[in-house]
């Protein structure tokens, strides 16, 4: 079982929908990263979180840390928001306390 | 701020033949990852650095992948033979800080190995 599961794998919604990701992690986590990779392979940092919520513009972020769980919600969703969204733990075990990464969410908004 | 540099954005090589990625940080940021993301699946770690130092190279193929960061600033990958099943994004990234910072990811070097 991966360490961190997102789901769903592919979305498909329409301009203006309300979207949700969500991201589960099994291990104890000091905090929490979701990303966004358009095509052609580079990775923005969206949000790192490690308690609550966090808003930016039509992002919205939580996380439950006692429920291992995380959801990136997108308001007024734009073809522009098409891409695929991670979700990376930092694990409170190990030295290095490296990031695990899940395996993406595909999100296409059509116009 | 001028964000994480790579290069090449894209190579193409045979198998057996050998390739190298460059990677430039964001100035000041003392550690650097370098991570491979097959398509399809999320980054996987390669190797982190700290200044000069390397922190986890656990899941570096030793056998044929190499990576330095002589100065503490730029640093290289090189696969050296290549395998088919080593195509796949390699991507830099770095942070100001090791285990809390925020990471900033360059654009990636998409390999083929054919």
């Amino acid at each position: 079982k991966n360490e961190v599961e997102q789901s769903p794998q592919n979305l498909t919604a329409q301009e203006g929908e309300f979207i949700t990701i969500n991201c589960s992690y099994s291990v104890g986590i000091s905090a929490l990263h979701w990303l966004q990779q358009h095509p052609g392979g580079g990775i923005v940092s969206l949000f790192m979180l490690s308690s609550g919520k966090k808003k930016h513009g039509r992002l919205i972020a939580t996380i439950n840390i006692q429920e291992k769980h995380s959801s990136l919600h997108i308001t007024a969703s734009h073809p522009r928001d098409s891409a695929v969204y991670i979700c990376a733990v930092r694990s409170l075990v190990g030295s290095a306390r490296q990031l695990t990464f899940g395996s993406g969410t595909q999100l296409t908004v059509l116009p | 701020e001028a964000g994480v540099a790579q290069s090449p954005r894209y190579k193409i090589i045979e198998k057996r033949q050998s390739v190298a990625f460059w990677c430039n940080p964001i100035s000041g940021h003392a550690t650097l990852y370098w991570y491979q993301q097959i398509l399809g699946q999320g980054p996987k770690l390669l190797i982190q650095f700290q200044n000069n130092g390397v922190v986890d190279d656990s899941q570096l193929p030793k056998d044929r992948f190499s990576a330095e960061r002589l100065k503490g600033v730029d640093s290289t990958l090189k696969i050296q033979p290549a395998k088919l099943e080593d195509s796949a994004v390699y991507l830099c990234a770095s942070s100001l800080r090791p285990d809390t910072g925020e990471l900033f990811f360059g654009e990636g070097s998409r390999l083929t190995v054919l």
